[in-house]
């Protein structure tokens, strides 16, 4: 079964410190991987993806995120923390093979302190 | 564009009664999903359709029904409402050849 963690469902971060979210994924045959973020009471927003480009992608908001095949991660970084990026954040990962059917992670709230 | 649409944004039904959730996209995308969104778990797929005319079972269809109307239509339906369907429903689409979906607001559904 393909699957997806998402290591720690809140984190908290300090204004301008770096913001680092752990994505891992469990399958055999490579992946597409997404991250969403998901503002409070809103839809959820594509932040960025991998699609069997680039390695490291970068997304919206100075967002970026490396795929890691050897360790089957997809951590999602920021480098300085903004009041405004304190929202749930989900990674997804969809299969060609699977009609694209996207499988989420239970999500990670991200809490930023002043 | 509005891109995804979906009604109403909240209802509160009793258990045992019916609804159906509307969903609508305007950029001619060919697959539609629909979703629940429950804490701590993420979303999860209820059914899929991945062109106009089919559909398909999801992760957790359970008391559910869809229909794809046409391209741009894929209704969800409760036909007896339980309090384990109180949720926030996503609707999404996605175009042929992309792999990324667009999601709608979200429909915040309380069953009492």
């Amino acid at each position: 079964a393909q699957s997806v963690t998402q290591l720690g469902s809140h984190v908290s971060v300090s204004e301008g410190a770096l913001v680092l979210l752990r994505c891992n994924y469990s399958s055999s045959v490579p992946p597409y991987l997404f991250w969403y973020v998901q503002y409070p009471n809103q839809g959820l927003q594509l932040l960025l993806k991998y699609t069997s480009a680039a390695t490291l992608v970068k997304g919206i908001n100075g967002f970026e995120a490396e795929f890691k095949k050897s360790e089957t991660s997809f951590h999602l970084t920021k480098p300085s923390a903004h009041m405004s990026d304190a929202a749930e954040y989900f990674c997804a990962v969809s299969y060609r093979s699977n009609d694209y059917k996207l499988s989420f992670g239970a999500g990670t709230t991200v809490t930023v302190r002043a | 564009n509005a891109g995804v649409t979906q009604t109403p944004k909240f209802q509160v039904l009793k258990t045992g009664q019916s609804m159906t959730l509307q969903c609508a996209q305007d950029m001619n995308h060919n697959s539609m999903y629909w979703y629940r969104q429950d804490p701590g778990m993420g979303l999860r797929l209820i059914y899929y359709s991945a062109s106009e005319g089919t559909t398909d079972k999801g992760e957790v269809p359970n008391g559910y029904n869809v229909s794809r109307l046409n391209k741009r239509e894929f209704s969800l339906r409760l036909e007896s409402a339980a309090p384990s369907q109180t949720s926030v429903y996503f609707c999404a689409s996605r175009p042929g050849g992309e792999h990324e979906q667009y999601f709608g607001p979200g429909t915040r559904l309380t069953v009492t």
